[in-house]
Protein backbone atom coordinates (compact mmCIF):
# COMPACT_ATOMS: atom_id res chain seq x y z
CA UNK A 1 0.00 0.00 0.00
CA UNK A 2 1.72 3.02 -0.91
CA UNK A 3 2.24 5.96 1.51
CA UNK A 4 2.05 9.80 1.78
CA UNK A 5 3.19 11.10 -1.09
CA UNK A 6 4.08 14.45 -1.14
CA UNK A 7 6.06 16.83 -3.55
CA UNK A 8 7.94 18.29 -4.75
CA UNK A 9 10.69 17.32 -1.75
CA UNK A 10 12.59 19.95 -2.49
CA UNK A 11 11.70 23.88 -3.62
CA UNK A 12 13.53 26.93 -3.55
CA UNK A 13 11.29 30.50 -4.15
CA UNK A 14 12.26 33.89 -4.02
CA UNK A 15 10.77 36.87 -1.45
CA UNK A 16 7.34 37.47 -2.67
CA UNK A 17 6.59 34.36 -4.93
CA UNK A 18 3.46 31.85 -4.03
CA UNK A 19 4.39 28.35 -4.12
CA UNK A 20 1.95 25.05 -3.94
CA UNK A 21 2.83 22.39 -2.24
CA UNK A 22 0.50 18.53 -2.95
CA UNK A 23 -0.30 15.78 -0.73
CA UNK A 24 -1.40 12.64 -2.10
CA UNK A 25 -2.66 10.60 1.15
CA UNK A 26 -3.40 6.86 1.78
CA UNK A 27 -5.55 5.17 -0.83
CA UNK A 28 -8.92 5.30 1.48
CA UNK A 29 -7.60 8.24 3.67
CA UNK A 30 -10.16 11.18 3.76
CA UNK A 31 -8.24 13.50 6.42
CA UNK A 32 -4.90 15.56 5.41
CA UNK A 33 -3.94 17.76 8.04
CA UNK A 34 -0.67 20.03 7.19
CA UNK A 35 1.92 21.74 9.45
CA UNK A 36 4.73 23.25 9.09
CA UNK A 37 8.02 22.36 10.50
CA UNK A 38 10.65 24.54 11.85
CA UNK A 39 13.39 23.93 14.34
CA UNK A 40 12.37 26.74 16.36
CA UNK A 41 8.78 26.60 16.74
CA UNK A 42 8.30 22.59 16.26
CA UNK A 43 5.78 21.17 14.60
CA UNK A 44 2.59 23.79 13.69
CA UNK A 45 -0.50 22.96 12.84
CA UNK A 46 -1.71 24.45 9.61
CA UNK A 47 -5.55 23.32 8.74
CA UNK A 48 -6.91 19.74 8.03
CA UNK A 49 -9.33 18.99 5.51
CA UNK A 50 -11.65 15.93 5.35
CA UNK A 51 -14.23 15.11 2.68
CA UNK A 52 -13.33 18.58 0.56
CA UNK A 53 -13.87 20.44 3.68
CA UNK A 54 -11.49 22.06 5.79
CA UNK A 55 -12.38 21.11 9.00
CA UNK A 56 -10.20 22.94 11.52
CA UNK A 57 -7.60 25.81 11.29
CA UNK A 58 -4.24 26.59 13.27
CA UNK A 59 -3.11 30.13 13.80
CA UNK A 60 -1.26 31.06 10.76
CA UNK A 61 -1.91 34.17 8.10
CA UNK A 62 -4.50 34.08 5.40
CA UNK A 63 -1.60 34.12 2.71
CA UNK A 64 -1.15 29.93 3.69
CA UNK A 65 -4.54 28.48 1.98
CA UNK A 66 -5.30 24.77 1.18
CA UNK A 67 -7.75 22.57 -0.68
CA UNK A 68 -8.79 19.18 -1.03
CA UNK A 69 -9.71 17.47 -4.28
CA UNK A 70 -12.47 14.77 -4.61
CA UNK A 71 -9.84 12.33 -4.51
CA UNK A 72 -8.88 13.15 -1.34
CA UNK A 73 -5.68 14.79 -2.68
CA UNK A 74 -4.85 17.71 -1.25
CA UNK A 75 -3.11 20.82 -2.35
CA UNK A 76 -1.84 24.16 0.33
CA UNK A 77 -0.99 27.57 -0.81
CA UNK A 78 1.83 30.09 0.28
CA UNK A 79 1.34 33.14 -1.59
CA UNK A 80 3.57 36.49 -1.14
CA UNK A 81 6.40 34.43 0.72
CA UNK A 82 8.37 35.63 3.34
CA UNK A 83 11.51 34.58 4.49
CA UNK A 84 10.51 32.82 7.56
CA UNK A 85 8.05 30.50 5.36
CA UNK A 86 11.52 28.36 5.12
CA UNK A 87 10.15 25.27 6.47
CA UNK A 88 9.72 21.99 6.24
CA UNK A 89 5.93 21.35 5.26
CA UNK A 90 4.34 18.38 6.26
CA UNK A 91 1.06 16.45 5.37
CA UNK A 92 -0.71 13.79 7.68
CA UNK A 93 -3.40 11.62 6.18
CA UNK A 94 -5.97 9.13 8.11
CA UNK A 95 -9.45 7.38 7.68
CA UNK A 96 -10.94 9.57 9.48
CA UNK A 97 -9.13 11.94 11.42
CA UNK A 98 -10.74 12.57 14.60
CA UNK A 99 -8.70 11.08 17.69
CA UNK A 100 -5.70 11.11 16.03
CA UNK A 101 -4.83 7.87 15.75
CA UNK A 102 -3.59 6.32 12.05
CA UNK A 103 -1.63 9.64 11.08
CA UNK A 104 0.62 8.47 8.64
CA UNK A 105 3.11 11.57 7.65
CA UNK A 106 4.77 12.21 4.19
CA UNK A 107 8.57 13.32 4.04
CA UNK A 108 7.50 16.53 3.60
CA UNK A 109 8.24 19.46 1.18
CA UNK A 110 11.28 21.68 1.88
CA UNK A 111 10.83 25.24 1.06
CA UNK A 112 13.24 27.58 1.07
CA UNK A 113 12.26 31.11 0.66
CA UNK A 114 15.60 33.44 -0.52
CA UNK B 1 -3.86 27.45 22.57
CA UNK B 2 -2.62 24.29 23.96
CA UNK B 3 1.37 24.20 24.33
CA UNK B 4 3.11 20.72 24.76
CA UNK B 5 6.41 21.00 27.22
CA UNK B 6 8.54 18.34 26.10
CA UNK B 7 11.96 17.35 27.87
CA UNK B 8 14.73 17.13 27.80
CA UNK B 9 15.31 18.55 24.18
CA UNK B 10 18.14 16.80 23.45
CA UNK B 11 19.73 13.46 25.26
CA UNK B 12 23.72 12.38 24.27
CA UNK B 13 23.88 8.26 25.82
CA UNK B 14 25.41 5.27 25.86
CA UNK B 15 24.57 2.06 23.55
CA UNK B 16 22.30 0.13 25.62
CA UNK B 17 21.38 2.93 28.23
CA UNK B 18 18.01 3.58 29.54
CA UNK B 19 16.07 6.86 27.67
CA UNK B 20 13.10 8.53 29.45
CA UNK B 21 11.54 11.58 28.36
CA UNK B 22 8.16 13.08 28.89
CA UNK B 23 5.33 16.13 28.17
CA UNK B 24 3.64 18.28 30.01
CA UNK B 25 0.52 20.10 29.26
CA UNK B 26 -1.47 23.16 31.29
CA UNK B 27 -4.47 21.27 29.15
CA UNK B 28 -6.27 17.94 29.00
CA UNK B 29 -6.18 15.81 26.44
CA UNK B 30 -8.01 12.65 24.56
CA UNK B 31 -5.51 11.24 22.98
CA UNK B 32 -1.60 10.98 23.76
CA UNK B 33 0.82 9.91 20.70
CA UNK B 34 4.65 9.49 20.36
CA UNK B 35 6.22 9.65 17.12
CA UNK B 36 9.92 9.35 15.70
CA UNK B 37 11.21 11.46 13.39
CA UNK B 38 14.63 10.55 10.74
CA UNK B 39 16.53 13.13 8.89
CA UNK B 40 14.65 13.49 5.80
CA UNK B 41 11.37 11.77 6.92
CA UNK B 42 8.77 12.54 8.47
CA UNK B 43 7.26 11.42 11.88
CA UNK B 44 6.67 7.71 11.95
CA UNK B 45 3.90 6.97 14.67
CA UNK B 46 5.58 4.56 17.71
CA UNK B 47 2.99 4.78 20.59
CA UNK B 48 -0.97 5.66 21.18
CA UNK B 49 -2.25 6.03 23.94
CA UNK B 50 -6.38 6.49 24.61
CA UNK B 51 -6.96 6.17 28.35
CA UNK B 52 -6.06 7.99 31.48
CA UNK B 53 -3.15 5.74 33.47
CA UNK B 54 -3.01 3.46 30.50
CA UNK B 55 0.47 1.81 30.03
CA UNK B 56 1.38 0.54 26.38
CA UNK B 57 4.48 -1.09 25.04
CA UNK B 58 5.78 -1.60 21.62
CA UNK B 59 9.10 -3.28 22.12
CA UNK B 60 11.76 -1.42 23.66
CA UNK B 61 9.57 1.55 23.91
CA UNK B 62 7.18 2.17 26.98
CA UNK B 63 4.80 4.65 26.77
CA UNK B 64 2.11 6.25 29.66
CA UNK B 65 -0.84 8.29 29.73
CA UNK B 66 -1.09 10.46 32.96
CA UNK B 67 -3.84 9.82 35.23
CA UNK B 68 -4.45 13.65 34.67
CA UNK B 69 -4.45 13.50 31.16
CA UNK B 70 -2.00 16.75 31.11
CA UNK B 71 1.36 14.48 30.59
CA UNK B 72 2.94 11.66 29.39
CA UNK B 73 6.14 9.66 29.28
CA UNK B 74 8.30 7.62 26.97
CA UNK B 75 10.92 5.13 28.18
CA UNK B 76 13.52 3.35 26.05
CA UNK B 77 15.32 0.10 27.38
CA UNK B 78 18.80 -1.07 26.40
CA UNK B 79 18.86 2.00 23.57
CA UNK B 80 20.76 0.84 20.30
CA UNK B 81 22.17 3.33 17.72
CA UNK B 82 18.93 2.84 15.58
CA UNK B 83 17.06 4.71 18.22
CA UNK B 84 18.81 7.85 17.04
CA UNK B 85 16.64 10.34 15.36
CA UNK B 86 13.98 12.86 17.47
CA UNK B 87 11.05 11.75 19.43
CA UNK B 88 7.68 13.64 19.85
CA UNK B 89 4.83 14.01 22.12
CA UNK B 90 1.69 14.42 20.81
CA UNK B 91 -1.56 15.67 22.43
CA UNK B 92 -5.48 15.51 20.22
CA UNK B 93 -8.05 16.78 21.73
CA UNK B 94 -12.16 16.44 20.95
CA UNK B 95 -11.90 20.52 21.92
CA UNK B 96 -10.30 21.40 19.39
CA UNK B 97 -10.22 18.56 16.89
CA UNK B 98 -6.45 18.91 15.79
CA UNK B 99 -3.08 17.16 17.22
CA UNK B 100 -0.58 19.31 18.62
CA UNK B 101 3.32 18.25 19.43
CA UNK B 102 5.73 19.01 21.28
CA UNK B 103 9.31 20.79 20.30
CA UNK B 104 10.65 17.29 20.47
CA UNK B 105 13.77 15.40 21.86
CA UNK B 106 16.88 15.19 20.30
CA UNK B 107 18.65 11.50 20.83
CA UNK B 108 21.89 10.39 20.24
CA UNK B 109 23.34 6.80 21.07
CA UNK B 110 27.15 6.52 21.19
CA UNK B 111 28.46 2.64 20.53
Amino acid sequence: KAGVTQTPRYLIKTRGQQVTLSCSPISGHRSVSWYQQTPGQGLQFLFEYFSETQRNKGNFPGRFSGRQFSNSRSEMNVSTLELGDSALYLCASSLAGGNGYGYTFGSGTRLTVV
Amino acid sequence: GQQLNQSPQSMFIQEGEDVSMNCTSSSIFNTWLWYKQEPGEGPVLLIALYKAGELTSNGRLTAQFGITRKDSFLNISASIPSDVGIYFCAGFSYNNNDMRFGAGTRLTVKP
